[in-house]
């Protein structure tokens, strides 16, 4: 099983939807990340969370919400989808701690989301 | 914030050939620099990392050069296959930091 999983895989909705990505991690890693990725924009941090009553925006928060269910789930919604928010979504996590303090991301394999 | 800049955002060479992407970032307390790679279809994955207090760092085929006067830090592929294709990501960062700004991506293409 993946250590960081994100369901849906794929989602085709349309505009004016409430659409919800779900985040899992089995790392047992404090912080949590959603970013979004566009062709030629790279990686954009919506929210981040350090723990589960922390919450955090990112570069990119208008239009969308978090909710940080428990130490190990992170979700990301849009509240009202439009189509600009077409794009592939990423889950991230990195532990508080680590040994060599380096802030290592690891990936979920990502949400593409399609708003028509 | 830290500003990120990425070049060059596309890159295509022949197998067997060097590939160099340099990343340059703006924040002074910047002291941990990873690059990541996102193969086709998943979610980017560390590949190598340097910290301020060295130079550079070598793993194998790869390596990172860190010039921290300049600002500045490279990934240097060298015989490159075509496994090595795909989308290569900076995060220059301070440890103890909070938002992990990404730089914009290098496509790279290994033609064989």
């Amino acid at each position: 099983d993946a250590d960081v999983t994100q369901t849906p895989r794929n989602r085709i909705t349309k505009t004016g939807k409430r659409i919800m990505l779900e985040c899992s991690q089995t790392k047992g890693h404090d912080r949590m990340y959603w970013y979004r990725q566009d062709p030629g924009l790279g990686l954009r941090l919506i929210y981040y969370s350090f723990d589960v009553k922390d919450i955090n925006k990112g570069e990119i928060s208008d239009g969308y919400s978090v909710s940080r269910q428990a130490q190990a789930k992170f979700s990301l919604s849009l509240e009202s989808a439009i189509p600009n928010q077409t794009a592939l979504y990423f889950c991230a996590t990195r532990a508080a701690r680590l040994p060599s303090g380096a802030n290592v991301l690891t990936f979920g394999a990502g949400s593409r989301l399609t708003v028509l | 914030g830290e500003n990120v800049e990425q070049h060059p955002s596309t890159l295509s060479v022949q197998e067997g050939d060097s590939a160099v992407i340099k990343c340059t970032y703006s924040d002074s307390a910047s002291n941990y620099f990873p690059w990541y790679k996102q193969e086709l279809g998943k979610g980017p994955q560390l590949i190598i990392d340097i910290r301020s207090n060295v130079g550079e760092k070598k793993d194998q085929r790869i390596a990172v050069t860190l010039n921290k006067t300049a600002k500045h830090f490279s990934l240097h592929i060298t015989e490159t296959q075509p496994e090595d294709s795909a989308v290569y990501f900076c995060a220059p960062n301070n440890q103890a930091g909070t938002a992990l700004i990404f730089g914009k991506g290098t496509t790279l293409s290994v033609s064989s």
